[in-house]
């Protein structure tokens, strides 16, 4: 069964970076995925999607800061220089028989 | 650029029917798969349904399976979703979005349906 696994919660500094990890359940590493941002209180945005390979294509206005890697079945986000509006949940997302999402990071910026 | 806009949320009692529509514009409507989605309070992100570009695909999930029925216009850019036997589980917001598989790539801003008697 294709399953994406997200840590609950993480926290870093104003200016400081952050790798937020998505987990592909066995026998899926291959899938690519899509990483999406919900700040409080709005609806989701578009980060990009992101190939085993690692490479990865961005949403439009989606600024450099946000970058994407992969390991295995690891899929990461990375937003360096953090800022404020940095603070929201953190979803990835994949296609199989239907749409899958992992259950969200919800990232603070201390 | 793409604009995807719901409308037709409400509040309605258990058991009832509610009629979601989604407009869009801005991109080449019959050649993209469209997805319903939602999203309980305090919850996290659940897909509920997708179409193909066409009509001739389509998956539900388990939870709305055989009380939700999605369809779309190509005529007249809209998607649908027909929810029935509505249930106090189903309250959310409900987001219609654009799929460039296997990513979501454009969402609309949301529709808060509530059932409540």
């Amino acid at each position: 069964q294709l399953v994406l696994t997200q840590s609950p919660s993480a926290s870093a500094s104003l200016g400081a970076s952050v790798k937020l990890t998505c987990t592909l359940s066995s026998g899926h590493s291959s899938y690519a995925i899509a990483w999406h941002q919900q700040q409080p209180e709005k609806g989701p945005r578009y980060l990009m999607k992101l190939n085993s390979d690692g490479s990865h294509s961005k949403g439009d206005g989606i600024p450099d800061r946000f970058s994407g890697s992969s390991s295995g079945a690891e899929r990461y986000l990375t937003i360096s220089s953090l800022q404020s509006e940095d603070e929201a949940d953190y979803y990835c997302q994949t296609w199989g028989t239907g749409m899958v999402f992992g259950g969200g990071t919800k990232l603070t910026v201390l | 650029q793409v604009q995807l806009v719901e409308s037709g949320g409400g509040l309605v009692k258990p058991g009832g029917s509610l009629r979601l529509s989604c407009a869009a514009s801005g991109f080449t409507f019959s050649d993209y798969y469209m997805s319903w989605i939602r999203q309980a309070p305090g919850k996290g992100l659940e897909w509920v349904s997708y179409i193909s570009s066409s009509g001739s695909t389509i998956y539900y999930a388990d939870s709305v399976k055989g009380r939700f029925t999605i369809s779309r216009d190509n005529a007249k850019n809209s998607l649908y979703l027909q929810m029935n036997s509505l249930r106090a589980e189903d309250t959310a917001v409900y987001y219609c979005a654009r799929a460039h598989i296997p990513a979501v790539a454009n969402w609309g801003q949301g529709t808060l349906v509530t059932v409540s008697s």
